[in-house]
């Protein structure tokens, strides 16, 4: 079935780098996404990649595409400790064709701690 | 420009009861989303509403239902509540269909049923 799994827990130092994976099953995925909640506020849309780019980069943050695993990947650069939230990975599932039986399913997200 | 809204922002229900919950979306979007946010289960998807009908829905039974109006704002109704219910419910609103359109979520419903 459908599927998007990551890792629940990231803790990083600040300034270092941050990879945050994530793991779907569905191979019609069109679009992958990754979205920010931080405590108390709603989710909010950080970068999209559509299922034919590798890389997508944008200032601090680069998503990795590896279409053949699967596997996607956000890797926040100087991470600072307002990066401090959840990440949660989504992806579109049914393709351009499959109408109004697209949908996003997403992971469980992953909380990243940012320690100073 | 106002963001997605909800109301209310907490709701206490007790078992067999009914909750209502209202979402206004961003002005000029006309899909509207309603997810479930429960511990430790994630974003489950609920339903999706586009220019007043239901386009898809979640694996949800029944009893979770809703609908758009006019004017593009949308209620979600939970019948004969159950205590795994409780949980926070995020809208989301979007300029057309879910694919490849960017979701804007509003603040959410905690929803607590006792």
């Amino acid at each position: 079935g459908e599927d998007v799994e990551q890792s629940l827990f990231l803790s990083v130092r600040e300034g270092d780098s941050s990879v945050i994976n994530c793991t779907y099953t569905d191979s019609s995925s069109t679009y992958l996404y990754w979205y920010k909640q931080e405590p108390g506020a709603g989710l909010q849309l950080l970068t999209y990649i559509f299922s034919n780019m590798d890389m997508k980069q944008d200032q601090r943050l680069t998503v990795l595409l590896n279409k053949k695993d699967k596997h996607l990947s956000l890797r926040i650069a100087d991470t600072q400790t307002g990066d401090s939230a959840i990440y949660f990975c989504a992806e579109s599932t049914g393709g351009e064709s499959a109408g109004n039986n697209r949908k996003l399913i997403w992971g469980l997200g992953t909380s990243l701690a940012v320690n100073p | 420009e106002a963001g997605v809204t909800q109301s209310p922002t907490h709701l206490i229900k007790t078992r067999g009861q009914q909750a209502t919950l209202r979402c206004s979306p961003i002005s000029g979007h006309t899909s509207v989303y309603w997810y479930q946010q429960a511990l430790g289960l994630g974003l489950q998807f609920l339903l999706w509403y586009d220019e007043g009908e239901e386009r898809n829905r979640g694996n949800f039974p029944p009893r979770f239902s809703g609908r758009q109006f006019p004017n593009y704002s949308s209620e979600l109704n939970v019948n004969a509540l159950e205590l795994e219910d409780s949980a926070l419910y995020l809208c989301a609103s979007s300029f057309g269909g879910q694919v490849g359109y960017e979701q804007y979520f509003g603040p959410g419903t905690r929803l607590t049923v006792t």
